[in-house]
Formats: structure tokens, sequence, C-alpha cells
């Protein structure tokens, strides 16, 4: 039972248009949501968080937008960088658990 | 930002050794650290929660003798893989906490196992 999707495996992006990533989750006790990078042979690095409180968090190029109501989050970047081609994971948190989706690639195309 | 240190970053061993993965938190206090695995394309399964000075927490399906889980201080968990087989092999990656409410975890480099 997957609590936490992300349904697009991979998204590619002309170079300074907007990424949108999406992530989906289904057990409502989730309050907390993050949104990790990974490049290869590493861990993933934290990007942005949000709770949920807030509908919108913004940290300089990333956004990340919560619906409660439709359980659905999502990471924008705008503009789009070549160095933003990653792996991107979201992670939904109810307790000290961190429950990650299977992550979707981003390649941004110069 | 805050550092965790995995160490080793890559190890390949002959089928029956056992391997110790250390994950360090350098500059907080994590009095809790979780260990994920990772397969490829696949995505982070979390393995075990290790909270300092206790025993650890694994998930369901994760072999508690197999994976030995050690985390003697605030700043160091260690992950044991006994009698390693090639089902073995993965990437795993531990992460830490601080002890703040609602503070991000933030991940280790991952190790690399590679068991022959």
């Amino acid at each position: 039972d997957q609590q936490v999707k992300q349904n697009s495996p991979s998204l590619s992006v002309q170079e300074g248009r907007i990424s949108i990533l999406n992530c989906d989750y289904t057990n409502s006790m989730f309050d907390y949501f993050l949104w990790y990078k990974k490049y290869p042979a590493e861990g993933p690095t934290f990007l942005i968080s949000i709770s949920s409180i807030k509908d919108k968090n913004e940290d300089g190029r990333f956004t990340v937008f919560l619906n409660k109501s439709a359980k659905h989050l999502s990471l924008h970047i705008v503009p789009s960088q070549p160095g933003d081609s990653a792996v991107y994971f979201c992670a939904a948190s109810g307790t000290y658990k961190y429950i990650f989706g299977t992550g979707t690639r981003l390649k941004v195309l110069a | 930002g805050a550092v965790v240190s995995q160490h080793p970053s890559w190890v390949i061993c002959k089928s029956g050794t056992s391997v110790k993965i250390e994950c360090r938190s350098l500059d907080f206090q994590a009095t809790t650290m979780f260990w994920y695995r990772q397969f490829p394309k696949q995505s982070l399964m979390l393995m075990a929660t290790s909270n300092e000075g206790s025993k650890a927490t694994y998930e369901q399906g994760v072999e508690k003798d197999k994976f030995l889980i050690n985390h003697a201080s605030l700043t160091l968990s260690t992950l044991t893989v006994t009698s390693a087989h090639p089902e073995d092999s993965s990437f795993y990656i531990c992460s830490a906490r601080s002890v703040t409410h609602n503070q991000p975890q933030h991940f280790g480099d991952g190790t690399r196992l590679s068991i022959l």
C-alpha cells in the first residue's frame, strides 16, 4: 500500500521554464511534508518543507503547495536550471517517520 | 546547514562477512537516527529507527538479528550487516534529526554495499 505516490517517474523541462513536480498521499494523518533532491550515489538533500497548517511555502526558486482536501502537494521550481537535474522525492510524516514517494527524475534541458 | 557524515561510502566484501556502517551528526545532537535502504530506481525504505540509549525500532520485515543497530551517543549510530549475502547488496542511507520538533531529517551520503 503506497501511502505516498509520485506518479510521474520522469519530467523534462527547458532551462528557464517552470518545473512542477507532483505528489499525492492517502493518509490524512500526515501533517508535515518535505521535498528532497537526490543525485546518484548520494544521500537526499533537504529542499523545502511545509506543515499542514499552511498551503504554501516559498524559498527562493522553490515553492511547495499543499492541497489538503485533495491530499496533493507540488513543488514548483522557477526558473529551472540545468543544475536542478536530479531525482526529487516527496516525503510525508505524521509521527517521527517519513514515508517517501518513488521519486521523479527531473531533467532540465539547456 | 546540518551535516550528517556516513562512512564508508562504498564497501565490497565477500559473502559471510559482517559490515559496519557509521552515521554521525556533525553539528547537531540527534536523539533519533534512521536507517534506510534503497534499491535501484526505487524509493527509500525505512529499515529501522535508532534512538540514543535504547533499542532500535525495526520496520516490519526487517530482521533485527541481521541488521544490528547501535546508537551509543547523540551523534553516532551504527548499522552492522551481519553475515552479509549477495541479496544484502544495496544502497544504505542514514539520516538524523535534531531534537527540535518538525526539523527535517538530514541524510548522509549513503553506503553502497556490494557482496560478492
